[in-house]
This record gives structure tokens, sequence and C-alpha cells, in this order.
């Protein structure tokens, strides 16, 4: 079955830029979803389609997906960005969704 | 707006089944071409897809659970059900239901609801 890879952490300073990334094979032929998770809360979607944000979405999150690995940026980090992030793909093999390991954003 | 909220009973037995339902509440459940999910996640660890139902009854599973799991809609009650059979401490976890649509994403969710297993 199809594998995402998720770096397990990603720290960053206040103000400044995160990247998470989502490896898998060929996921630039896949479309790509980001959610974000903060703790006891249910997940939130915060991108879709690869690049779209959600209504309500900072203007501040974004994505790009190309070759083996799709990236989330998330400028100018707030404290209120701290959570953990999920990527999430169709596997079209096996007809259903898979998601990554998580990533967990710390904001120093 | 449509909202999700799963019920059920918080602490089950090893070896028993474990049963929740997710009412969908502010729009049908027989509406649009969306299927309804159940995920879970164990306490400090990731998302896990059990699997999708249609309003129509057409299920898919998560194979690695496929052969103890029942997903079910009652679409008079705007409800679908997860069944969990023979369960271990290993399915201790946070389950949440989810509204998705095919090749895309989950939106909404419902707010989660842990589950225990144990004597």
């Amino acid at each position: 079955s199809y594998v995402l890879t998720q770096p397990p952490s990603v720290s960053v300073a206040p103000g400044k830029t995160a990247w998470i990334t989502c490896g898998g094979n060929n996921i630039g032929s896949k479309n790509v979803y980001w959610y974000q998770q903060k703790p006891g809360q249910a997940p939130v979607l915060v991108i879709y389609y690869d690049t779209d944000r959600p209504s309500g979405i900072p203007e501040r999150f974004s994505g790009s997906n190309s070759g083996n690995a799709a990236t989330l940026t998330i400028s100018r980090v707030e404290d209120g960005d701290e959570a953990d992030y999920y990527c999430q793909v169709w596997d079209t093999s096996s007809d259903h969704p898979v998601f990554g390991g998580g990533t967990q954003l710390t904001v120093l | 707006q449509v909202q999700l909220q799963e019920s059920g009973p918080g602490l089950v037995k090893p070896s028993q089944t474990l049963s929740l339902t997710c009412t969908v509440s502010g729009g049908s459940i027989s509406s649009g071409s969306y299927y309804w999910s159940w995920i879970r996640q164990p306490a400090g660890k990731g998302l896990e897809w059990i699997g999708r139902v249609y309003s129509s009854g057409d299920t898919n599973y998560n194979p690695s659970l496929k052969s103890r799991v029942t997903i079910s809609v009652d679409t008079s009650k705007n409800q679908f059900s997860l069944r969990m059979s023979s369960v271990t401490a290993a399915d201790t976890a946070v389950y949440y239901c989810a509204r998705g649509r095919f090749l895309e994403w989950f939106d909404p969710w419902g707010q989660g609801t842990l589950v225990s297993v144990s004597s």
C-alpha cells in the first residue's frame, strides 16, 4: 500500500517560516490534503488540492506538490500554529485514503 | 452547516464488540456524492482510516481491519455506525467520524470519542 512519510517534528521561531514535508512515491501525481490538529481537538482541513485554502484558513498557510514530496508552508508562524499536521492522499490502487504519520510543529 | 457527533460506550472489554454511532445534523446523510467514514487515533499516534459507507449502503474497509469491521448506515435516522469485533487493547483510541468524497478530503469531523479496551 501507499506510504506517506513526514518528519516527526519541526521547530520554528515565531515570525519565521515553517516547512513540513510529506514524502511519497510520485506524490506529485496525486492530490494532497493537509490537516491541523491541536491537542484534544479533531483535525481541521487547512489545504486541499495541493494548494487551495478553505475559507477561514489564513493566507500564511500554503502548499506545494511535485515529484516525490509535498510541502506545507506556514509563513510568519504564530504561537497558535503549534499543532500536529497530517498529510493525506488517496491510494487509488487500494481505493482508500492514506495519512502520513504526522508532524508536530513546535513554536520556540 | 453539517455537524457530526459520535456516541457509544467509552469502555469495552477485550474480545467483545465495539459499537459506535455517528449522528449527522445540519444536512441529510443522503445528499450529495459524499461518503461517511470512521477514522481512529491511538493516544500519541497518527490517524488510521477504518472504512466508509455511502448512503446506498456500499462500503469499503481498510484491509488491515476488514475482517473485524462493519460500517452501516441508517438514512431514516441520519446516522451511520461502526462495529468492530474481537477488540484488544490495541484498539484503544479516539474514534472520529467524518464526511468525505471520493478522491478528496475529510470535512467536517466529529469531535471524537475515546474508546478504551480493558477488563
